[in-house]
């Protein structure tokens, strides 16, 4: 049972373009939405983070906007560079009880890669 | 700096084999957690602890196992190693006592089981 249903699989842009990754959650108890990115032969690294008692939170040229009611959430990345090719992971979790610390649930992945 | 590596970063094995993938971190943070990634599947949690002595179960723990003794190392033993195991593995460590909510990843294992 996936969580977290992440789309698309991969993507292509132009640089300088809009790319835009789209997350849908199912547990309504998630309160926590990172996005990691990992480049190649690399681990994970937490780009940006939200939690859902705003809807839009903006770092530089990355941009989470989320939808509480329709469970959704998503990753904007303005003015694409190559730079930015990488594997993109959007996640959720849920609070820590006592004396536990959070779990992350991951998406499936999308393979960006943007074009010079 | 602090920092959490894994060693081996690549090992071909034989079926039927115990395999053990090593875990340090020196951020002296409680939680630690190992995840496989596969393409289509993300990562997908292995195994987790919170602390010395603590281990947990997660989503896909069938065939590993892990034991915590310090608060640096998480070591991941594969049993009997299988195909269906060959991916790549990371481990991750993450500070309760901060609340921060931010894990820190390894550069990843890649494992062949021929």
């Amino acid at each position: 049972q996936q969580q977290v249903k992440q789309s698309p699989q991969s993507l292509i842009v132009q640089k300088g373009g809009i790319s835009i990754i789209n997350c849908a959650y199912e547990n309504t108890a998630f309160d926590y939405f990172p996005w990691y990115q990992q480049f190649p032969g690399k681990g994970p690294a937490l780009l940006i983070a939200i939690r859902p008692d705003v809807s839009e939170k903006k770092e530089g040229r990355f941009t989470i906007s989320f939808n509480k009611s329709a469970k959704q959430f998503s990753l904007h990345i303005m003015d694409s560079q190559p730079g930015d090719s990488a594997t993109y992971f959007c996640a959720a979790t849920t609070p820590g009880g006592s004396g536990s610390a959070r779990q992350l649930t991951f998406g499936s992945g999308t393979q960006l890669t943007v074009l010079p | 700096d602090a920092e959490i590596t894994q060693s081996p970063r690549h090992k071909i094995t034989e079926t039927g084999r115990q395999v053990t993938l090593a875990c340090h971190q020196t951020w002296n943070h409680n939680n630690m957690f190992w995840y496989r990634q596969d393409l289509g599947h993300g990562l997908r949690l292995i195994h987790y602890s919170y602390g010395v002595h603590d281990t947990n179960k997660g989503e896909v723990s069938d065939g590993y196992s892990v034991s915590r003794s310090n608060t640096e190392d998480l070591p991941l033993t594969l049993e009997s190693a299988a195909s269906s195991q060959t991916s790549v593995y990371f481990c991750a460590s993450s500070d309760r006592d901060r609340g921060l909510d931010e894990a820190f990843f390894g550069q990843g294992t890649r494992l062949t089981v021929v």
